[in-house]
């Protein structure tokens, strides 16, 4: 059965540099050509996409972020990353990693549980 | 960018029709996928291509999509689907959400 389990730290300081890994496990990256995702949710907020990669290494980006985006992946470790530069307090949130459906434009039907960073001085 | 507008809040009674909607323009083109979220939980997908279920949705849930706006429906709400709902779409390759509907059971 898949799991997404994301891990890093849960505090960063203004202007840092935050970096989350979603180890997956019960299915290898590589083995299908989904898009795999970032969401994050601020605290009493809704749902914001952040970015895709597929295992080839192409990556679709939120508009919004993708000057401070970065998202890779590891096929040998079985685990995709994100980068988020230049933090400030309004990054403060639950990060989520998630798989889609299928293949394209799928809606994400495996999430990972989330991890809170928040962003402080 | 691309923008879907959701109610914040809907009210219903226990047993009754619950609907939600999610309004974008020309929405009716593009797949529209629903999500439920309960506190401290992470979304589970519960409506898929406009009205597709996942397996082990209860079939109370059910979706349309046309023209502007999407619509997720609840038939004989029950206590358990008080949550935070939000619709979703792609737009150019990015996944675009709806700011979420808080239903409550009453």
């Amino acid at each position: 059965q898949l799991h997404l389990q994301e891990s890093g730290p849960g505090l960063a300081k203004p202007s840092e540099t935050l970096s989350l890994t979603c180890i997956v496990s019960g299915d290898s990256m590589s083995s299908s050509s989904y898009y795999w995702g970032w969401i994050r949710q601020p605290p009493g907020k809704g749902l914001e996409f952040i970015g895709t990669i597929h295992y080839s290494g192409s990556t679709y980006y939120n508009p919004s972020l993708t000057s401070r985006v970065t998202i890779s992946a590891d096929m040998s470790k079985n685990q995709f990353s994100l980068t988020l530069r230049s933090v400030t307090a309004a990054d403060t949130a639950v990060y989520y990693c998630a798989r889609p459906l299928g293949v394209g434009q799928q809606p994400f039907d495996i999430w990972g549980q989330g991890t809170l960073v928040t962003v402080f001085s | 960018s691309y923008e879907l507008t959701q109610p914040t809040s809907v009210s219903v009674s226990p047993g009754q029709t619950a609907s939600i909607a999610c309004s974008g323009d020309k929405l009716g083109e593009k797949f529209v996928c629903w999500y439920q979220q309960k506190p401290g939980q992470s979304p589970v997908l519960i409506i898929y291509q406009d009205a597709k279920r996942p397996s082990g949705i209860p079939e109370r849930f059910s979706g349309s999509n046309s023209g502007n706006t999407a619509t997720l429906t609840i038939s004989g709400t029950q206590a358990m689907d008080e949550a935070d709902y939000y619709c979703q779409a792609w737009d150019r390759n990015t996944a675009v959400f709806g700011g979420g509907t808080k239903l409550t059971v009453l």
